[in-house]
């Protein structure tokens, strides 16, 4: 079965400040991966998303994350964050059920607050 | 170009009663997910149908939960005899067929109150 976990629960950055988010998948085929935010009061957003090739995968807002095989990760990373960034980010795996679904598994996410 | 719907936004059952919670997946999208959220965790997958067809409920409680997503229509998650641990947040999400089909795109979720 595959498992996400993210090593953080409550990030807490000033403004300009750098972000990495942390995320780790067990799973022992091919996977896709991808980080959803879900901003205070709003539905999950899809930030970026790794099917195959680059492992440095740019998304929306200026976010990107790096796939590493070899260490099953595939952690987010901003230069500067912003006070609009506060949200909530979520890691998530998929793969192929063998049920017929993509079945997404996430991990448990992780809060960022981003002090003015 | 509307996004993936769900309504209601807030439903309060007391224990005993039924809950209907409703989805419409984004224009052209034929696949849809459930997933639930209790507190401090993260997204649990619930269930995965497309038009008239249940194609994976591994997710599912084995009792007093069923889906359907009709031929027309919205899908719906339906809970039987509610009980307090029924408690949370529920999300639907879409996708379309074809090579984009691994990505979901999400509604705001019902989040259910039992009393």
């Amino acid at each position: 079965a595959q498992s996400v976990s993210q090593h953080n629960h409550h990030v807490i950055l000033s403004e300009a400040a750098s972000l990495e988010l942390g995320c780790n998948y067990s799973y022992g085929g091919t996977v896709n991966l991808f980080w959803y935010v879900q901003y205070p009061g709003q539905h999950l957003q899809l930030l970026l998303k790794y099917f195959s090739g680059d492992p440095l995968v740019k998304g929306i807002k200026g976010f990107e994350a790096e796939f590493i095989k070899s260490k099953f990760s595939f952690n987010l990373r901003k230069p500067s964050v912003q006070w609009s960034d506060t949200a909530e980010y979520f890691c998530a795996v998929n793969a192929y059920s063998g049920a017929g679904s993509y079945q997404l598994t996430f991990g448990k996410g992780t809060k960022l607050s981003v002090i003015p | 170009n509307a996004g993936v719907m769900q309504n209601p936004r807030h439903l309060v059952r007391r224990r005993g009663q039924e809950a209907r919670l409703r989805c419409s997946p984004m224009k052209g999208h034929s696949h849809v997910y459930w997933y639930r959220q209790l507190p401090e965790e993260g997204l649990k997958f619930m269930v995965y149908l497309q038009k008239e067809n249940i194609i994976d409920e591994s997710g599912m409680p084995k009792e007093r939960f069923s889906a359907e997503f009709p031929k027309e229509g919205p899908s719906i998650l339906r809970i039987q005899q509610v009980v307090r641990g029924d408690s949370a947040a529920y999300f639907c999400a879409s996708s379309p067929s074809g090579l984009e089909s691994d990505t979901q795109y999400f509604g705001p979720g019902t989040r259910l109150t039992v009393l």
